[in-house]
């Protein structure tokens, strides 16, 4: 079964710290997403990168930068953890055949700064 | 723009019945919809995803329904129980967003023992 793997289930950090939430996905997928989900604001996009080393700005990608090394792996980065930033991480990934295909999630990040 | 719209917000019915979530979007040129779960706290589960060219798609007692010219979509579920309690949201990749996926705001489903 495919996956996309998200090494945390629950973070906690302190107010300036930098957080790395990690993700994986074993699908050989191009595509690879990561999005945060509030209460009354729905999932928003964040970055995405549809290759290695490769990365595009979502629609809040303010405070936060990602890094995709490999493939498989794609990396969100807040620079200076801020309270603003407690949410859900959602990170997804697709292929590139975006006509027949669709999006696999993993299973949240949810990340709490204080 | 392309925006989703789910109705209803929440939906609460007894065990055993047949139930309707609708979506609905405003740009018809998408490629694909996507109907998702989500359990409290958890991340999402897709359920269906139905190509352009294609009018409806089955899993088991899920049925997943596209009017691509009217931008609709309904998925039904069948004979409900209370595991089937969540989250449902829709989701589009329009032909010019790339491969973003558009949400809707989904509908919260409660099914009483």
């Amino acid at each position: 079964d495919v996956k996309v793997t998200q090494s945390s289930r629950y973070l906690v950090k302190r107010t300036g710290e930098k957080v790395f939430l990690e993700c994986v996905q074993d699908m050989d997928h191009e595509n690879m997403f990561w999005y945060r989900q509030d209460p009354g604001l729905g999932l928003r996009l964040i970055y995405f990168s549809y290759d290695v080393k490769m990365k595009e700005k979502g629609d809040i990608p303010e405070g936060y930068s990602v890094s995709r090394e490999k493939k498989e792996r794609f990396s969100l980065i807040l620079e200076s953890a801020s309270t603003n930033q407690t949410s859900m991480y959602l990170c997804a990934s697709s292929l590139i055949d975006r006509k027949n295909y669709g999006y696999t999630f993993g299973s949240g990040t949810r990340l709490t700064v204080v | 723009k392309q925006e989703v719209t789910q109705i209803p917000a929440a939906l609460s019915v007894p065990e055993g019945e047949n139930l309707v979530l609708n979506c609905s979007f405003t740009d018809s040129a998408i490629y694909n919809l996507q109907w998702f779960r989500q359990d409290p706290g958890k991340g999402l589960t897709s359920l269906l995803l139905i190509q352009s060219s294609q009018r409806e798609q089955t899993s088991g007692r899920l049925n997943a329904s596209l009017d691509k010219s009217s931008g609709r979509s309904t998925l039904y579920i069948a004979a409900s129980q209370p595991g089937d309690s969540a989250t449902y949201l829709c989701a589009v990749i329009g032909e010019t967003s790339g491969s973003r996926l558009t949400f809707g705001e989904g509908t919260q489903l409660t099914v009483n023992p």
